[in-house]
């Protein structure tokens, strides 16, 4: 069990430009989920997966924002024409496929758009 | 959907002394809930859940939080705090609306730790 990996842990980038993270969940788990947290709040749920199927996403959820699971492993969130509000840490977490059950957390990708 | 509330945003307790962490959560029926701590840096780390059963639950390294329906409270407790404690803590409720796949986070307690 080598945990949740995203990548890369920080990027900046200008206001416009398209960004693209990735993360890796822990192998054995079906469920993967995307949150948002920003400065003094906790985090946001975004979406979710299980397996390949995007089975739920949230109204924060804007249509710049875009995740895939292709092959039921790893899974990339891409925001496009980045705003400055977008800023934020974003989580990924994965999980067995059982209800209730724990969410492991990655160390999250911190976005800084200029 | 379901709402869960920390009153505290920070809380500076010394080493040793005891330490509570409040949580209030809305929802009718009997909520699931989470106690999640995430130290600068890192990701958040399950302490404990509660889903039923037991209404004081044990968590990981000595934190126990107790669930008291009549004050739709899930307050998190440590008997002596250590100075590694220093974190900032997520109370959260297994969202019903989505077959409690999903999590609702409060707006999370930073525990400051003094010598």
């Amino acid at each position: 069990d080598t945990g949740v990996s995203q990548d890369p842990r920080h990027k900046i980038t200008k206001r416009g430009q398209n960004v693209t993270f990735r993360c890796d969940p822990i192998s054995e788990h079906n469920r993967l989920y995307w949150y948002r947290q920003t400065l003094g709040q906790g985090p946001e749920f975004l979406t979710y997966f299980q397996n390949e199927a995007q089975l739920e996403k949230s109204r924060l959820l804007s249509d710049r924002f875009s995740a895939e699971r292709p092959k039921g492993s790893f899974s990339t969130l891409e925001i496009q024409r980045t705003e400055q509000g977008d800023s934020a840490m974003y989580l990924c977490a994965s999980s067995l496929d059982r209800v209730l059950s724990p969410l492991h957390f990655g160390n999250g990708t911190r976005l800084t758009v200029t | 959907a379901q709402s869960v509330t920390q009153p505290d945003i920070h809380i500076t307790v010394s080493e040793g002394a005891s330490l509570e962490l409040r949580c209030n959560y809305s929802y009718g029926a009997t909520p699931y809930l989470f106690w999640y701590v995430q130290s600068p840096g890192q990701g958040l780390q399950l302490l404990l859940k509660y889903f039923s059963g037991d209404t004081l639950v044990q968590g990981i390294k000595g934190f126990e939080a107790e669930f008291k329906r009549s004050q739709s409270s899930f307050n998190l407790r440590k008997p002596s705090v250590h100075w590694s404690d220093a974190a900032e803590y997520f109370c959260a409720v297994a969202e019903r609306n989505s077959g409690y796949s999903t999590l609702t986070f409060g707006k999370g307690t930073m525990l400051l730790v003094s010598p």
